[in-house]
Formats: structure tokens, sequence, C-alpha cells
């Protein structure tokens, strides 16, 4: 069964103070991975497609990178605007559904 | 801009009723998705349209149906709404070829009482 599993739950940072997120997923030929993030009271909208490792992708300060097995979601001097629940997603090459991982809520003070 | 429209972002039912939630998109997207979204668990994926008059089956489909009679309006019904529906529902579509890049409607929180 195709399992997506992202840590920590939950993130709490000063501004500034860069960290990762990790998203780690089992599926039987990935086809590619994405990243979304969620503000509260609002639909997911899309960040990041990753396709092969070692492939990155950077949107300001997010970047996102791929292993065979798992996904980072960098976030260098965050915001308090960065502040929401960043989810990570999986499609594999002979399906046609993304699968969700439970999300990291981060929490960015100023 | 893509716009998904979901028509209630508060809706409270009583156990039995029949609830229908509506999902309009503007872009003339082929594929739409119903998602719900429970904290611990996810996204998962209820049904799914690639076509008008298509439906298919997502992960946790029962309990729950679609129609999809006009290519940008997708609905999910609940025949008959149970306690254990409760959560935020969650419309997406993407277009053709697409179906990774979702552009998702805001959610409706549904309360099943």
């Amino acid at each position: 069964e195709d399992q997506v599993t992202q840590s920590p739950e939950a993130l709490r940072l000063q501004e500034g103070e860069s960290s990762s997120l990790n998203c780690s997923y089992t599926v039987s030929g990935l086809r590619g991975l994405f990243w979304y993030r969620q503000d509260p009271g609002k639909g997911p909208e899309f960040l990041f497609t990753l396709y092969s490792a070692g492939e990155e992708k950077e949107k300001e300060r997010l970047k996102a990178t791929l292993t065979k097995k798992e996904s980072f979601l960098h976030i260098t001097a965050p915001k308090p605007e960065d502040s929401a629940t960043y989810l990570c997603a999986v499609i594999k090459a002979a399906g046609n559904k993304l699968t969700f991982g439970g999300g990291t809520r981060v929490l960015v003070k100023p | 801009d893509v716009k998904v429209t979901q028509s209630s972002r508060y809706l409270v039912k009583r156990t039995g009723e029949k609830v229908f939630l509506e999902c309009v998109q503007d872009m003339d997207h082929e594929n739409m998705f119903w998602y719900r979204q429970d904290p611990g668990l996810g996204l998962r994926l209820i049904y799914f349209s690639y076509d008008v008059k298509m439906k298919e089956k997502g992960d946790i489909p029962e309990g729950y149906s679609v129609s999809r009679e006009k290519k940008e309006r997708f609905s999910l019904i609940l025949e008959s709404a149970s306690t254990n529906q409760t959560s935020m529902y969650l419309c997406a579509s993407s277009p053709s070829g697409s179906d990774e890049k979702l552009f998702f409607g805001s959610g409706t929180q549904l309360s099943v009482l």
C-alpha cells in the first residue's frame, strides 16, 4: 500500500530560523512528488512538482529536493507569512490519483 | 486565475439528511475531484471524474455518490448523512493530462449532528 509520512507534525520557528520538513514515501514506481501549501480556511495551493531523484525546485524562501525515498522542503530565513500547513503528495507511474501525507503545520513567530 | 467555487463554507445537517455539496470551476478543466480532510488523516480521495457523466471511486467512496452533468460542475451527495461524515470537504480540478497539479476550492466544513 502506498504511504506518505510527513514529519514533524508541527514546527515552531523564529523569524529567520531556517529549517527543513520531511516527506518520506513508499510507493512502487514513483511518477512524481508534489508539495502544496494550505493556509487556514483555504484549500491547498500548488507549490512544486519533483519527478526524479536529485531534482530540486525553488520558490522564494522555499526549496524542495527529492531522493529515492524522501523529499525535503527547506525553508530559508522564514518570515511570518510562511506560516501554513505544507502538504506532500505522490503519484505512481501506474496510478491516476494523488496520495497525500498528513501535513506539517509551520508557525513562524516574529 | 483558476477559480474553484464551493457553494457553502459551513454547513450543519442532521443525521439521516440528504446533503448536496456543489463545486463549480471556471477554467474548462476536464478533471474534477472530491476529497475530505480530517486532522491526522490528511486528504483522502472520495470520487473523481475525468469527463462529463463519468465518475470513478476514490479511496473512501462508501456513503457518498457524485454527479457530473456539466463539465464545470461536480456535485458530492451524502445519501443519508452520518456523524462520521463530519469533515472538511475539498473540491479540486485540473486540466486533462495534468492530474497532479490540482486547483482547490476553499472547502466546505460539514457538521452532521
